[in-house]
Formats: C-alpha cells, sequence, structure tokens
C-alpha cells in the first residue's frame, strides 16, 4: 500500500531560522511528488512538482528536492507569512483508473517574529 | 472568476436534513475531484470525474451522491449524514487525470452535522 509519512507534525521557527521539512514515501512507480501550502481555512495552494531523483524546484524562500524515497522542503530565512500547514501527496499509477494523489499529514509550521 | 469556487463556505445540517454542496472550475480543467480533510487525518479523496465521467469511487457511503453535468460543475449531494462526516469538503481540478498534472483546490466547504 501507498504510503506518505511527514515529519515532523508541527515546527515553530524564529523568524530568519532556516530548516527543512520531510515527506518520506513507499510508491512503486512514482509520477510525480508534490507540494502544497494550506493556510487555516483555505484549500490547498499548489508550490512544486517534482518528477525524479535529484530535481530541485525553488520559489522565494522555499526548494524543494527529491530522492528515491523522499522529499525535502528547505525554507531558508523564513518569515511570519510562511506560516502555514505544507502538504505532500505522491502519483503513482493505479493498477487500474485514473491517476490518485496520497497525502501526507502535513507539517504546520509556525514562524515567530 | 478564477481557480475554482465552492459555495457555500459553511453548512450547518442535521442527520436528517438534505443539501448539495457546490464546485465550479475556472481552469479549462477536465478532470475534477472531492476530498474529504478531517483533523488529524490525510486528505481523503472520495469522487473522480473525468471528462464528466466518474472514474473512481473510493467506497464511499451512499448518502454521499456526486454529479458532474459538465466539466467545470460539480455537486456533491448529501442526505441523511452522520456526525462522523463533519469535516471540510474540498473540490479540485486538473488538466486530465493521467500523468502528473497539479490538482488546483477550492477553499472548501466547513460541513457540521447536529
Amino acid at each position: 500500500e501507498d504510503q506518505v509519512t511527514q515529519s515532523p507534525e508541527a515546527l515553530r521557527l524564529q523568524e530568519g531560522e532556516s530548516s527543512s521539512l520531510n515527506c518520506s514515501y513507499t510508491v512503486s512507480g512514482l509520477r510525480g511528488l508534490f507540494w502544497y501550502r494550506q493556510d487555516p481555512g483555505k484549500g490547498p495552494e499548489f508550490l512544486f512538482t517534482l518528477y525524479s531523483a535529484g530535481e530541485e524546484k525553488e520559489k522565494e524562500r522555499l526548494k524543494a528536492t527529491l530522492t528515491k524515497k523522499e522529499s525535502f522542503l528547505h525554507i531558508t530565512a523564513p518569515k511570519p507569512e510562511d506560516s502555514a500547514t505544507y502538504l505532500c501527496a505522491v502519483q503513482a499509477p493505479p493498477g487500474a483508473g485514473s491517476y490518485q494523489l496520497t497525502f501526507g499529514k502535513g507539517t504546520k509550521l509556525s514562524v515567530i517574529p | 472568476e478564477t481557480g475554482v469556487t465552492q459555495t457555500p463556505r459553511h453548512l450547518v445540517m442535521g442527520m436528517t436534513n438534505k443539501k448539495s454542496l457546490k464546485c465550479e472550475q475556472h481552469l479549462g480543467h477536465n478532470a475534477m475531484y472531492w476530498y474529504k480533510q478531517s483533523a488529524k487525518k490525510p486528505l481523503e479523496l472520495m469522487f473522480v470525474y473525468n471528462f464528466k465521467e466518474q472514474t473512481e469511487n473510493n467506497s464511499v457511503p451512499s448518502r454521499f451522491s456526486p454529479e458532474c453535468p459538465n466539466s467545470s460543475h460539480l455537486f456533491l449531494h448529501l442526505h441523511t449524514l452522520q456526525p462522523e462526516d463533519s469535516a471540510l469538503y474540498l473540490c479540485a481540478s486538473s488538466q486530465g487525470t493521467g500523468g502528473s498534472q497539479p490538482q488546483h483546490f477550492g477553499d472548501g466547504t466547513r460541513l457540521s452535522i447536529l
């Protein structure tokens, strides 16, 4: 069974204190790994798609990387507005039917001024 | 309007009521999804539609009934719900279901069952 595990569950950082969030996965035939940001009372907002090991994507203070078993979301010099829950999801071809996303439980990031 | 719009944003209903959730996407996508998000649990996929045809039904109880009249609109009809159905219901859309197309989400309907 495909599984996605995110760690830590919650992370508190001081403004400017860089850190990383982890997403480990077990899936056969990974088609893509997705990172989303979710603010309270909002739906998930798409950030990145990673397709193969070694790939990296960047957006402002965020950088996502992918290996064969996990992905990291690095946050450099975070600001309070980066506070949100970050979700990871993987897409793998099922035996039949459409391609589904399997989500992790998320990491709740709080950046303290 | 742009993106994925869901209405209503909040809904309180009794266990014997019938209500519907609406989702509309303005992205030109042809696949639409319903997800359930409960506290401390990952997003759970409920239904998938591709070109108006239902392609996935993840063992969802029959008290949830989806409808997709066209590629831009998706409904979730609710009847005789249980307290454990209280959750955030999210709609998403993507450009097809094959390949690695990102899904784009609406802001959800917060459903509370009395």
